[in-house]
């Protein structure tokens, strides 16, 4: 059983729409970070939550941490081709610095 | 500031070839680990280092091997490349046990033919 479920897998949108990728689990976590990787590259750090319940914004991206610290939740406004990645959730595994990763949500965002 | 860097970028190898994938990182960071990325299966922890000469496994570290001999410097050996080692993978780092950022490098891509 993965740890960490994401979802839609895949997510093709239209420039200037709007969407929303989950990250869920039945387990508790002390903080969830998203990354966001492109072709040939590796991950980069987008946020990193800790409180439940937490929203924080990055430009048009934003960011909840749910009330129980189980799921998160990410939101792109007005999508941009530049937005088009894998995005991904990660948890620590006992310690911060070893992270478990959901399989991600590839977005691709037409012009 | 370079950051995270991986060494070779690409590499195809027969299987029972041995090599070794470099990772060099220039922010000082204490923790470094090494990730394989599958298709359908997400990243996966295969070694991971808390310091010069500590070394501990990850989730997948069969088939591998690490040394962490400066605090710059985290290669990962493959013993005797096999086809189920065909894979992208990256090295990270970060500063500390806090939540804070994992610094990646920029991939080995590895065929085992």
């Amino acid at each position: 059983t993965q740890l960490l479920e994401q979802s839609p897998q895949f997510l093709s949108i239209q420039e200037g729409e709007n969407l929303t990728v989950y990250c869920n689990s039945s387990s508790v976590f002390s903080s969830l970070q998203w990354y966001r990787q492109e072709p040939g590259e590796g991950p980069v750090l987008l946020v990193t939550v800790v409180t439940g319940g937490e929203v924080k914004k990055l430009k048009r991206l934003t960011f909840q941490f749910g009330d129980a610290r189980k799921d998160s939740s990410l939101h792109i406004t007005a999508a941009q081709p530049g937005d088009t990645g894998l995005y991904l959730c990660a948890v620590p595994r006992g310690s911060n610095y070893k992270l478990t990763f959901g399989k991600g949500t590839l977005l691709t965002v037409n012009p | 500031n370079a950051g995270v860097t991986q060494t070779p970028k690409f590499q195809v190898l027969k299987t029972g070839q041995s090599m070794t994938l470099q990772c060099a990182q220039d922010m000082n960071h204490e923790y470094m680990s090494w990730y394989r990325q599958d298709p359908g299966m997400g990243l996966r922890l295969i070694h991971y280092s808390v310091g010069a000469g500590i070394t501990d496994q990850g989730e997948v570290p069969n088939g591998y091997n690490v040394s962490r001999s400066t605090t710059e410097d985290f290669p990962l050996r493959l013993l005797s490349a096999a086809p189920s080692q065909t894979s992208v993978y990256f090295c990270a780092s970060t500063r500390g046990e806090a939540a804070y950022e994992q610094y990646f490098g920029p991939g080995t891509r590895l065929t085992v033919t």
